[in-house]
């Protein structure tokens, strides 16, 4: 049992450039989220699915993509990387409303 | 809508000693509050929750944290800290829409030899 994966751990990109945050539970968890870490912001909630084919936008959707085709993939798009999106990545599911939420190990991106 | 705030961004103690983090939150209706904690370039992991019932609530690793509906506080504490409690404590709520989690924005526990 892995839990939550996230890859790729590190990633730098160039501004304008693409690309796709990858994560994987196998714990047959319908809820699954994509957060971003910024210092002294706490995780904000990027965008989240209650189960396949449903996705929906969180407080900061603007600049990624998602997609739910299977309950243990969640990959997170970035359509043109702009500085502004250089962050820690976390990935997150849990088992209905009160069960715990369990967190990848996070991505760390920079945007130059 | 509900949100959360935690008062202090950093608390330096020494080890042994006592701690508080404290933690107010907002909500126009049932409140459902958490602790989470993030060690050091890692995730971040449950430490406790309230979702009902008792208001003293205890967790992993000695904490405990108290619901004071009055207060709309649910303060984190230890009655000892270890060094390897220095990490990055979040207090959560429940958002009501779809179960989302709306965090805080951290208090940086620094224990000190």
């Amino acid at each position: 049992n892995a839990g939550v994966t996230q890859t790729p751990k590190f990633q730098v990109l160039k501004t304008g450039q693409s690309m796709t945050l990858q994560c994987a539970q196998d714990m047959n968890h319908e809820y699954m989220s994509w957060y971003r870490q910024d210092p002294g912001m706490g995780l904000r909630l990027i965008h989240y699915s209650v189960g396949a084919g449903i996705t929906d936008q969180g407080e900061v959707p603007n600049g990624y993509n998602v997609s739910r085709s299977t309950t243990e993939d969640f990959p997170l798009r970035l359509l043109s990387a702009a500085p502004s999106q250089t962050s820690v990545y976390f990935c997150a599911s849990r088992s209905g409303n009160w069960g715990e939420q369990f967190f990848g190990p996070g991505t760390r991106l920079t945007v130059l | 809508a509900q949100s959360v705030t935690q008062l202090d961004s950093q608390v330096p103690v020494f080890e042994e000693a006592p701690v508080e983090l404290r933690c107010n939150y907002s909500s126009s209706v049932s409140v459902y509050l958490f602790w989470y904690v993030q060690y050091p370039n890692q995730g971040l992991q449950l430490l406790l929750k309230y979702l009902s019932g008792s208001t003293l609530v205890k967790g992993i690793n000695g904490f405990e944290a108290e619901f004071n509906k009055s207060q709309t506080s649910f303060h984190l504490r230890k009655p000892s800290v270890h060094i390897s409690d220095t990490a990055e404590y979040f207090c959560v709520v429940y958002g009501g829409s779809q179960g989302n989690l709306i965090f805080g924005k951290g208090t940086k526990l620094s224990v000190k030899p």
